[in-house]
């Protein structure tokens, strides 16, 4: 059972177009909220993270959206570039520093 | 330069035979984990470790170990592997001087194929 629900599984996106990613959460323990971006034979990096207090948090072209209440949250990519192409993992930390995993997103941003 | 060091990054092995993969950082983290990520599964944390000789189950142990016998070693021993345990592994490493939420480091990650 994923405590941690991400869709799309998949996402096509235009060059410069918005690449929007969805997640929900059920184990209202969680307080932190990262965001982690994978390319191809490397491990994730952390992309941009959220607290629970706030309901966005913008870092240039990414944008975190957060809805306590519905437990869900979202990424938004602005202007969309190739070299964004890359799989995009939600995240939910609880006490102890455990991080619970969404399914992944991979993204491929056309030219 | 800060990192997680992972060895071996690919390995291809028969099932029953054991094998350690290794995990270092050098950042003098506290916090240490083992993940396998799977397709479509995420990201599912096998063991975690909070300091030297603490070390605790995450949502997938069966099958696996792990010791903590210094601070910048975490090394994951599958005593007996099996063709599930195929699988893409990756090491992390935070601090938690600061608490909740300290960026997790991963290392390369090791490609396991259990034959």
């Amino acid at each position: 059972q994923q405590q941690v629900k991400q869709s799309p599984q998949s996402l096509i996106v235009q060059k410069g177009g918005i690449s929007i990613i969805n997640c929900a959460y059920e184990n209202t323990a969680f307080d932190y909220f990262p965001w982690y971006q994978q390319f191809p034979g490397k491990g994730p990096a952390l992309l941009i993270a959220i607290r629970p207090d706030v309901s966005e948090k913008k870092e240039g072209r990414f944008t975190i959206s957060f809805n306590k209440s519905a437990k869900q949250f979202s990424l938004h990519i602005m202007d969309s570039q190739p070299g964004d192409s890359a799989t995009y993992f939600c995240a939910a930390v609880s006490a102890g520093n455990m991080l619970t995993f969404g399914g992944g997103t991979r993204l491929m941003v056309k030219p | 330069e800060a990192q997680v060091t992972q060895n071996p990054r690919y390995l291809i092995t028969v099932t029953g035979k054991k094998l350690t993969v290794t995990c270092s950082q050098n950042m003098n983290h506290e916090y240490m984990s083992w993940y396998r990520q799977d397709p479509g599964l995420g990201l599912r944390q096998i063991y975690y470790s909070m300091n030297v000789e603490v070390t605790d189950k995450g949502d997938v142990p069966e099958g696996y170990k792990v010791s903590r016998k210094e601070k910048r070693n975490f090394p994951l021993i599958l005593e007996s592997p099996s063709p599930n345990q195929t699988s893409l592994y990756f090491c992390a490493s935070s601090s938690l001087g600061r608490g909740l939420g300290d960026t997790q480091y991963f290392g390369p990650g090791t490609r396991l194929t259990v034959l």
